[in-house]
């Protein structure tokens, strides 16, 4: 079975400009959550999505959007992109079970210039 | 907001040692995660823990979930220079959200 597929797996962007980063989840997984990690602040939770819903965002400012497709496959969009954005961001898909666990692709590097 | 803490944030044994890490938070959660996350990799799952007390081994990991479930612990045994990584916990609040809290992760170095 096929993991976590992220793409791209690096992205060097400059600061203003938007970004969108793509996931493909375990085939079979209906719900994808999306994580900042940075050095300073770790894991941050930004949005999970299900049945192309948005089922639960975390706190982060509005430029950070996202969707879920039909098939499940999921995409996040930043705008305006600002230094401080520069992060690995991390897509992660879970079953349809009560509890199951996140299992995570590899991520997208981004740097901000 | 929900913090979970591990500490220290680093840690250097002899191959072949045991180690054990904590991880401790003031909320309760009812889903307890370890993952290990290799440098240019994402975080893989390592244990899953549903129920307080509950006892779970994977190989040479053994990790357990606390009776008071704001707390889990994680041992290796005889490590081993793969072990070299970066080890989270994450809390998870059992609901209609895949939400997890992360602790900041203890690295994890082996001296052969």
């Amino acid at each position: 079975k096929a993991g976590v597929t992220q793409t791209p797996r690096y992205l060097i962007k400059t600061r203003g400009q938007q970004v969108t980063l793509s996931c493909s989840p375990i085939s079979g997984h209906r719900s994808v959550s999306w994580y900042q990690q940075t050095p300073g602040q770790g894991l941050q939770f930004l949005f999970e999505y299900f049945s192309e819903t948005q089922r639960n965002k975390g706190n982060f400012p509005g430029r950070f959007s996202g969707r879920q497709f039909s098939n499940s496959r999921s995409e996040m969009n930043v705008s305006t992109l600002e230094l401080g954005d520069s992060a690995l961001y991390l897509c992660a898909s879970s079953g349809a079970g009560r509890g199951s666990p996140l299992h995570f692709g590899n991520g997208t590097r981004l740097t901000v210039t | 907001g929900q913090q979970l803490n591990q500490s220290p944030q680093s840690m250097f044994i002899q191959e072949g040692e045991d180690v054990s890490m904590n991880c401790t938070s003031s909320s309760i959660f009812n889903t307890w995660l370890w993952y290990k996350q290799d440098p240019g990799e994402g975080p893989v799952l390592l244990i899953a823990l549903y129920k307080a007390g509950e006892l779970t081994s994977n190989g040479r990991l053994t990790a357990q979930f606390g009776i008071t479930r704001k707390d889990s612990f994680l041992n290796i045994s005889a490590s081993i220079p793969s072990d070299v990584g970066i080890y989270f916990c994450a809390g998870q609040v059992t609901g209609a959200n895949s939400k997890l809290t992360f602790g900041k992760g203890i690295t994890l170095s082996v001296r052969p």
